[in-house]
């Protein structure tokens, strides 16, 4: 595709469901990034692949938070019972593998735990 | 840790005014910086990279410089427009051989009023 796609762009949990966020990235792609960002706030980094290795999950928040790449490109990130701290904007991104250094970003998906 | 600081926080200015937005880090242990703009509602996109060697980029209206030394760099708007109106991100990567992650500062959100 164009650019990295996101689904869905909003969803609201109630507390205590699991949830699954789906990242499409830019076709060839061979880094994909997750990002949280709370609102008012700069994104913060969550984990990242290389392919299909997941080389640094250190900002998982948590062992609710899940990310899987299992065929180098589609990446779900998924959070289980979910808290209402889990409120925020979740951006995905990507970057080619050969020779650019930029991230491109998808719009992000928008989570309310009520 | 990394930190990523942007001063100011919001900035309101005339159309046609010149401004500068200013990001700092504390590792100047760094592999390139990164500024993005963010519209609401919307994901990152990308408006210059500067990588650790060197000291400026330019591109159209925008000048982002790098003193990787002092950890500092700014982001040059010349000739605002209403259009130019959005959230300014700061972003560093680590040097090379650490994880491609971005450490982000808070942003500066900018209004230029016609």
């Amino acid at each position: 595709g164009a650019g990295v796609s996101q689904s869905p762009r909003y969803k609201v949990a109630k507390r205590g469901q699991d949830v699954a966020l789906r990242c499409d990235p830019i076709s060839g792609h061979v880094s994909l990034f997750w990002y949280q960002q709370a609102l008012g706030q700069g994104p913060e980094f969550l984990t990242y692949f290389q392919n299909e290795a997941q080389l640094d999950k250190s900002g998982l928040p948590s062992d609710r938070f899940f990310a899987e790449r299992p065929e180098g490109s589609v990446s779900t990130l998924k959070i289980q019972r979910t808290q209402q701290e889990d409120s925020a904007v979740y951006l995905c991104a990507s970057k080619s593998g050969s020779g650019t250094d930029t991230q491109y970003f998808g719009p992000g998906t928008r989570l309310t735990v009520l | 840790k990394q930190e990523v600081t942007q001063i100011p926080a919001a900035l309101s200015v005339p159309e046609g005014e010149n401004l500068v937005l200013n990001c700092s880090f504390t590792d100047s242990a760094i592999y390139n910086l990164q500024w993005f703009r963010q519209d609401p509602g919307k994901g990152l996109t990308s408006l210059l990279l500067i990588q650790s060697s060197q000291r400026e980029q330019t591109s159209g209206r925008l000048n982002a410089s790098l003193d990787k030394s002092s950890g500092r760099s700014t982001l040059y708007i010349a000739a605002s427009q209403p259009g130019d109106s959005a959230t300014y991100l700061c972003a560093v990567r680590r040097g090379q051989g650490g994880s491609e992650k971005l450490v982000f500062g808070k942003g500066t959100k900018l209004t230029v009023n016609p």
